[in-house]
């Protein structure tokens, strides 16, 4: 059973540009969390899916950043229009109900230049 | 008071020593309060987890004490070995079911050989 996976490991996107970063939960996980990391800081919650369904967006910012995870395929996070200020690593966790432990995938390391 | 602040910000033990590391908060509706150690370049891994109403759970060198008077926990790892090195986070999640999390800024641990 593998683990979440998530692609690209590495992104690099010049100002202005669009990143899209996907998360494929582990087998029979329902739930996707999206939290982001900046350097040398703790992560932070940005939003909670389960399939076609946001259910939690309140740590996203309102610009720019959007969230979906359709009935088939990975969940998706989406920034449009990149600045410097989203260099981060951006991490996603599933898990198989509500209330049970998540799992977190090894982060999309997203540079801005 | 959705804050849990984490101290110290980093922290060096000698091997087979015990490393303490701290946490607090101010939400007395949080609920499950993990620990996760991430090693560089991976995503975090849950560690160990307590919940508010037991004081001290331990799982082999690893124990959280927590003071629920206080609104305090801790981590404590015995006999610490150099591959304990790694970054740890606390957590916390309200008692809405969905793995939310809000996480400490995180204290970098070395462990001298």
């Amino acid at each position: 059973n593998a683990g979440v996976m998530q692609n690209p490991r590495h992104l690099v996107r010049r100002r202005g540009q669009e990143a899209r970063l996907r998360c494929s939960p582990m087998k029979g996980h329902s739930h996707v969390y999206w939290y982001r990391q900046l350097p040398e800081e703790g992560l932070k919650f940005m939003v909670y899916l389960q399939k076609e369904n946001i259910i939690d967006e309140s740590g996203m910012p309102k610009e720019r950043f959007s969230a979906e995870f359709p009935k088939e395929g990975p969940s998706i996070l989406r920034i449009q229009q990149v600045v410097r200020g989203d260099s981060a690593a951006y991490f996603c966790a599933s898990s198989p109900i509500q209330g049970e432990y998540a799992f977190f995938g090894q982060g999309t390391r997203l540079t801005v230049v | 008071q959705q804050q849990v602040k984490q101290s110290p910000q980093s922290l060096i033990v000698q091997k087979g020593g015990i490393s303490i590391i701290n946490c607090a908060y101010e939400n007395t509706a949080f609920d499950y309060f993990p620990w996760y150690q991430q090693f560089p370049g991976k995503g975090p891994a849950l560690l160990i987890a307590i919940r508010p109403d037991v004081s001290e759970k331990k799982e082999g060198r690893f124990t959280i004490s927590f003071n629920k008077s206080a609104k305090q926990f801790s981590l404590h790892i015995m006999d610490s070995q150099p591959g304990d090195s790694a970054t740890y986070f606390c957590a916390a999640r309200t008692g809405q079911g969905a793995q939310k999390l809000v996480f400490g800024q995180g204290t970098r641990l070395t462990i001298n050989p």
